[in-house]
């Protein structure tokens, strides 16, 4: 069965201090990795799609690295208004596009 | 360009009642999939249309239905309602192709007393 492990489950940085955010996985044949950024009470924003071993991806702030068996969002002198839940999912062969998600690290940025 | 819009927003239900919540994909989109996000944890896959039939179902009971219409949008039924279905529901809509990434719609709070 596919599974997604995220940690740290909360964070809490200053403005300006850099981190990362792990994202472990393990599935039968990776088909893409997702990451999503959620907002309390909203559905989740897309933020990237990563699809082979190596792959890394830039937005803004944010960076996506993966590995055969993690990927990392590295997040760059964050602002508040980085704030929220970062979710990570996995998509597996074997019929269909359902996403098998982790539970998220909730992020809080301090001025 | 409209995203994912789903209704109602919020739901007030007792337990043993029936529920019908509503999705429309985003323009250009012609699958439909459900997810139940209980507080704290991440997205569960409930299940996902495509050509108006039910294409992959995920670990939930039969109390769990679905429809999908013409024009693609869905709905997402749910019988005799249990305290523990009480959730956000995502609906997320994406194109019919492997690795296609799917955007979600703001989601429907249900509540179950």
């Amino acid at each position: 069965e596919d599974q997604v492990t995220q940690s740290p489950e909360a964070l809490r940085l200053q403005e300006g201090e850099s981190s990362s955010l792990n994202c472990s996985y393990t599935v039968s044949g990776l088909r893409g990795l997702f990451w999503y950024r959620q907002d309390p009470g909203k559905g989740p924003e897309f933020l990237f799609t990563l699809y082979s071993a190596g792959e890394e991806k830039e937005k803004e702030r944010l960076k996506a690295t993966l590995t055969k068996k993690e990927s990392f969002l590295h997040i760059t002198a964050p602002k508040p208004e980085d704030s929220a839940t970062y979710l990570c999912a996995v998509q597996a062969p074997g019929g269909g596009n359902k996403l098998t998600f982790g539970t998220g690290t909730q992020l809080k940025v301090e001025l | 360009d409209a995203g994912v819009t789903q209704s109602p927003t919020h739901l007030i239900k007792t337990r043993g009642q029936q529920v019908t919540l509503r999705c429309s994909p985003k323009s250009g989109h012609d699958t439909v999939s459900w997810y139940q996000q209980a507080l704290g944890q991440g997205p569960q896959f409930i299940f996902q249309y495509y050509e108006e039939e039910e294409r992959q179902r995920g670990n939930f009971p039969d109390r769990f239905s679905g429809h999908q219409f013409p024009n693609y949008s869905s709905e997402l039924n749910v019988n005799a309602l249990l305290l523990g279905d009480s959730a956000l529901y995502l609906c997320a809509s994406s194109t019919r192709g492997l690795q296609e990434t799917q955007y979600f719609g703001p989601g429907t709070r249900l509540l179950v007393l």
